[in-house]
């Protein structure tokens, strides 16, 4: 089955360090890629997604690029900002599936 | 502009307890999905449905039960509540192809006592 691997937080960063958050994905198939971020006591809201080979999804100056013969789609933010503190997920869908998640990672940035 | 709309946000029941999450979407998607989010577990997939009258099993369906009269709700029923059933709950509604994301509603928080 799919599955999706993410790097174990939390991940402490200071303001306007790069961030780097690692996710690996098995699939059967070729999934679209997509990562969702979550604010303390909200939702789920996508941040950016790629739906083939090469492609580069970005938004909000992050970046993450579909990596087909590793299996990666790791996330990067040149320089982060304390209201990017949250916990990031990096999940799969293939075909009419619901989405696959990893465990999510969260990211606490300090001032 | 709605979205995916949740109720209630939280609730406390006690074990046996029954009750049934409400979910809406005004998007006319064909796609809507229940997940529960555990500590260090991401989400996990409970039913979801592919178009109304179509319901199907996740990944952890036990202890829930959905229907989908219509295209806009989706309710998640809890038959008899047990405290692992403790959870966030999530709805989330997609246009059926695979490379459109889903969007989810806010959530609600489900203590179990």
């Amino acid at each position: 089955g799919n599955s999706v691997t993410q790097m174990e937080g939390p991940v402490t960063l200071s303001e306007e360090a790069f961030l780097t958050i690692n996710c690996t994905y098995t699939a059967t198939g070729y999934p679209s890629l997509f990562w969702y971020v979550q604010y303390p006591g909200e939702g789920l809201q996508l941040l950016l997604k790629a739906t083939k080979a090469d492609d580069k999804g970005s938004n909000k100056g992050f970046e993450a690029t579909y990596r087909k013969e590793t299996t990666s789609f790791h996330l990067e933010k040149g320089s982060v900002q304390v209201s990017d503190s949250a916990v990031y997920f990096c999940a799969l869908r293939e075909g009419r599936r619901a989405l696959t998640f990893g465990s999510g990672t969260r990211l606490q940035v300090q001032p | 502009n709605a979205g995916v709309t949740q109720t209630p946000k939280f609730q406390v029941l006690k074990t046996g307890q029954s009750m049934t999450l409400q979910c809406a979407q005004d998007m006319n998607h064909e796609y809507m999905s229940w997940y529960r989010q555990d500590p260090g577990m991401g989400l996990r997939l409970i039913h979801y449905s592919v178009g109304a009258g179509i319901t199907d099993q996740g990944e952890v369906p036990n202890g829930y039960n959905v229907s989908r009269s219509t295209t806009e709700d989706f309710p998640l029923r809890l038959l008899s509540a047990a405290p692992s059933q403790t959870s966030v709950y999530f709805c989330a509604s997609s246009e059926g192809v695979g490379n459109q994301p889903q969007h989810f509603g806010d959530g609600t928080r489900l203590s179990i006592l």
